[in-house]
C-alpha cells in the first residue's frame, strides 16, 4: 500500500530564507511523486512532479524537488521565500505501474515572516 | 485560463439527507475525479470517472456515493444519506488526456465544504 508522510504540519520561514518542506513515501516500488500548493479558497495547483528521468525537477514559482530513492524522499525546496509563497503544500504519490489513485500527505502550512 | 468550478462553496445538511455536489470540469477534459479532505486529515481519493463510467474507486466510495455526468458539462457527486462523518471538503478534478492523472496534469476545483449536522 502507498503512503505519504509530510514532516511538520506547520513551517515558518523568514522572507528570503530557504524553504524546505519534507515528504517521504512508503512503497516497495518508487511511485510517481507530486507536490501541490493550495492558496486560501482555491483548488490544489500542481507545483511539480517526478515520473522518470532527471531526479531533480523544477516547478513553478522557483520551487524544485529531488527524488532520492535511497531515502524514499521527495523534499520540496525554494532558495528564497517570498511572501506570496504562504500556502498549504501537499505531497502526493500515485503508483508508477498504473492506476489513477492518488495518495496525499496531510499537508504542510507554510508561513512566511516579513 | 480555464478552470474547474464547483458549486456550492458551502453546503449544510441534516444527517440522513441526500446531497449533490456539482462540478464543471474543464471543457475538453476526459478524466474526472472526486477527492475529500476531512478537517485536519489527508486529502483522500474517492473515485475517477472516464467514458461515462467509474474507472477506479477507493474503499471510502461505498454504496452511499454515486457519480454522474448528466450532461456534457457537469460532473456530480451524490451522497444518498449523509452521515456526520461525511463532513469534509470535497474536491473535484479533471485531466485532459486518457492517460489519467499520473501523466496528465490534474486541475482541481476550489472545493465544496460539506457540513452534516
Amino acid at each position: 500500500a502507498q503512503s505519504v508522510t509530510q514532516l511538520g504540519s506547520h513551517v515558518s520561514v523568514s522572507e528570503g530564507a530557504l524553504v524546505l518542506l519534507r515528504c517521504n513515501y512508503s512503497s516497495s516500488v518508487p511511485p510517481y511523486l507530486f507536490w501541490y500548493v493550495q492558496y486560501p479558497n482555491q483548488g490544489l495547483q500542481l507545483l511539480l512532479k517526478y515520473t522518470t528521468g532527471a531526479t531533480l525537477v523544477k516547478g513553478i514559482n522557483g520551487f524544485e524537488a529531488e527524488f532520492k530513492k535511497s531515502e524514499t524522499s521527495f523534499h520540496l525546496t525554494k532558495p528564497s521565500a517570498h511572501m506570496s509563497d504562504a500556502a498549504e503544500y501537499f505531497c502526493a504519490v500515485t503508483p508508477s505501474w498504473g492506476g489513477n489513485q492518488f495518495y496525499f500527505g496531510t499537508g504542510t502550512s507554510l508561513t512566511v515572516i516579513p | 485560463e480555464p478552470e474547474v468550478t464547483q458549486t456550492p462553496s458551502h453546503q449544510v445538511t441534516q444527517m440522513g439527507q441526500e446531497v449533490i455536489l456539482r462540478c464543471v470540469p474543464i471543457s475538453n477534459h476526459l478524466y474526472f475525479y472526486w477527492y475529500r479532505q476531512i478537517l485536519g486529515q489527508k486529502v483522500e481519493f474517492l473515485v475517477s470517472f472516464y467514458n461515462n463510467e467509474i474507472s477506479e474507486k477507493s474503499e471510502i466510495f461505498d454504496d452511499q456515493f454515486s457519480v454522474e455526468r448528466p450532461d456534457g458539462s457537469n460532473f456530480t457527486l451524490k451522497i444518498r444519506s449523509t452521515k456526520l462523518e461525511d463532513s469534509a471538503m470535497y474536491f473535484c478534478a479533471s485531466t485532459a488526456g486518457v492517460a489519467g492523472a499520473a501523466t496528465d496534469t490534474q486541475y482541481f476545483g476550489p472545493g465544496t465544504r460539506l457540513t452534516v449536522l
